[in-house]
């Protein structure tokens, strides 16, 4: 079975700064989505920024990039420039068989913005 | 574009009784997914619908129970609810039968069971 892990429940960063978050995942498929999702206090899960495993190019979003390592199974997203809007719950999530079945989510990583 | 919609925001029920939640799909999407979410923690997959008939089921009782209905909209409903069952329920829609399909979520309903 698939699992997502995030092992960082809260990190901060000045505004402006730039911050890692790290996610792990295990699946024995080859070919998968990986996606990272923004939850704010309002609850509304946004899509950030999502990865297909056949690309080697790590994808990018505006200040949003990830760092996506197949054989390590590792799928880090970095923020450059943080904002106060950044502040949220993030969720790493697995999508496997063509990102038509279920999402699996890691437990989050909270996000704090200090200005 | 309609997004994703989800009602009731809000309900408190007690232990034992029966809830229904509804979901309104994105407009052309032809598949939805309910998640659980449970509070500190990230959303959990229960099961997905495509057309009308459930494509997939996570790891949940039989007392979680759902329909898709012609136009793409779907309800989960929750008999014998117990105390564990309050969460905030996730609905997403897609479109399924392509390469790559994301999901769009909804608000969610926060379910309270006391």
């Amino acid at each position: 079975a698939q699992t997502v892990t995030q092992s960082q429940p809260e990190m901060s960063v000045q505004e402006a700064e730039t911050v890692t978050l790290s996610c792990t995942y295990d699946t024995s498929e080859s070919d998968y989505y990986l996606f990272w999702y923004k939850q704010p206090p309002s609850r509304q899960m946004i899509l950030v920024i999502r990865q297909e495993a056949y690309k080697q190019q790590n994808a990018t979003e505006n200040r949003f990039s990830v760092n996506f390592q197949k054989a390590a199974k590792s799928f880090s997203l970095k923020i450059s420039d943080s904002q106060l809007g950044d502040a949220a719950m993030y969720f790493c999530a697995y999508g496997g068989e063509g990102g038509t079945y279920k999402y699996i989510f890691g437990t989050g990583t909270r996000l704090k913005v200090l200005a | 574009e309609t997004g994703v919609t989800q009602s009731p925001t809000h309900l408190i029920k007690t232990r034992g009784q029966q809830v229904t939640l509804r979901c309104s799909s994105q407009s052309g999407h032809n598949t939805v997914s309910w998640y659980q979410q449970a509070l500190g923690q990230g959303p959990q997959f229960i099961f997905q619908y495509y057309r009308e008939e459930e494509n997939g089921r996570g790891n949940f009782p039989p007392r979680f129970s759902g329909l898709q209905f012609p136009n793409y909209s779907s309800e989960l409903n929750v008999n014998a609810l117990e105390l564990d069952d309050s969460a905030l329920y996730l609905c997403a829609s897609s479109t399924a039968g392509i390469s790559y399909n994301e999901q769009f979520f909804g608000p969610g309903t926060r379910l309270t069971v006391l």
